[in-house]
């Protein structure tokens, strides 16, 4: 059974600090996702990371990810408020059937405060 | 842009009644799933399905069925609901390979 954890589960922090949110996973995965979700709203895909060493920006995000030691970051570079929000990682056990569908990280719900 | 619409926003229900959650997507994808997302736990996937008429069991079915009667409309249904059944259920649909699209979720409550 594929597990999916981050870390942390909860972060609090100022305007302009860096900081690095964790995703591991337990089997050998095709594809990782992070998506972002606003209170009251749906997921928004934020990056898809397809190989070993893959590394995505997108303004103050960036996600790279490890497949030899399952693991994949999202690092926020000079945090601002707007970037306050649940982040959720996910796992996709593509299988030759066709998408077995995502499994998802419990998510890190970020405060970024002024 | 892949639009992927759940019929019902917010749901209040009774308990014991047959509920139907409707998730239409406007772009061909083979592949549709239902998630139900609650505090602490995440996101869950319930069902999922390949094709037309086919379906697959996710982690948590126990309690939902589902229908796929045309590629672009997959049904959940909630035989006869629950107050543990009170979640938000998440839609998505995906083109293999190519990622996975959501739509804007309906929060159901059972009363």
């Amino acid at each position: 059974e594929l597990k999916v954890e981050q870390n942390p589960l909860f972060l609090s922090m100022q305007e302009g600090k860096n900081y690095t949110i964790y995703c591991n996973y337990s089997t050998t995965s095709d594809r990782l996702y992070w998506y972002r979700q606003d209170p009251g709203k749906s997921l928004e895909s934020l990056f898809v990371l397809l190989s070993n060493g893959a590394v995505k920006q997108e303004g103050r995000l960036m996600a790279s990810l490890d497949t030899k030691a399952r693991l994949s970051t999202l690092h926020i570079t000079a945090a601002v408020h707007d970037l306050s929000a649940t982040y959720f990682c996910a796992v996709d056990m593509y299988s030759g059937g066709g998408a077995d569908g995502l499994t998802f990280g419990k998510g890190t719900h970020l405060i970024i405060q002024p | 842009d892949v639009k992927v619409t759940q019929s019902s926003r917010y749901l209040v229900k009774r308990t014991g009644e047959k509920v139907f959650l409707e998730c239409v997507q406007d772009m061909d994808h083979e592949n549709m799933f239902w998630y139900r997302q609650d505090p602490g736990l995440g996101l869950r996937l319930i069902y999922f399905s390949y094709d037309v008429k086919m379906k697959e069991k996710g982690d948590i079915p126990e309690g939902y069925s589902v229908s796929r009667e045309k590629k672009e409309r997959f049904s959940l249904i909630l035989e006869s609901a629950s107050t543990n059944q009170t979640s938000m259920y998440l839609c998505a649909s995906s083109l293999q390979g190519r990622g996975y699209t959501f739509g804007s979720g309906t929060r159901l409550t059972v009363v």
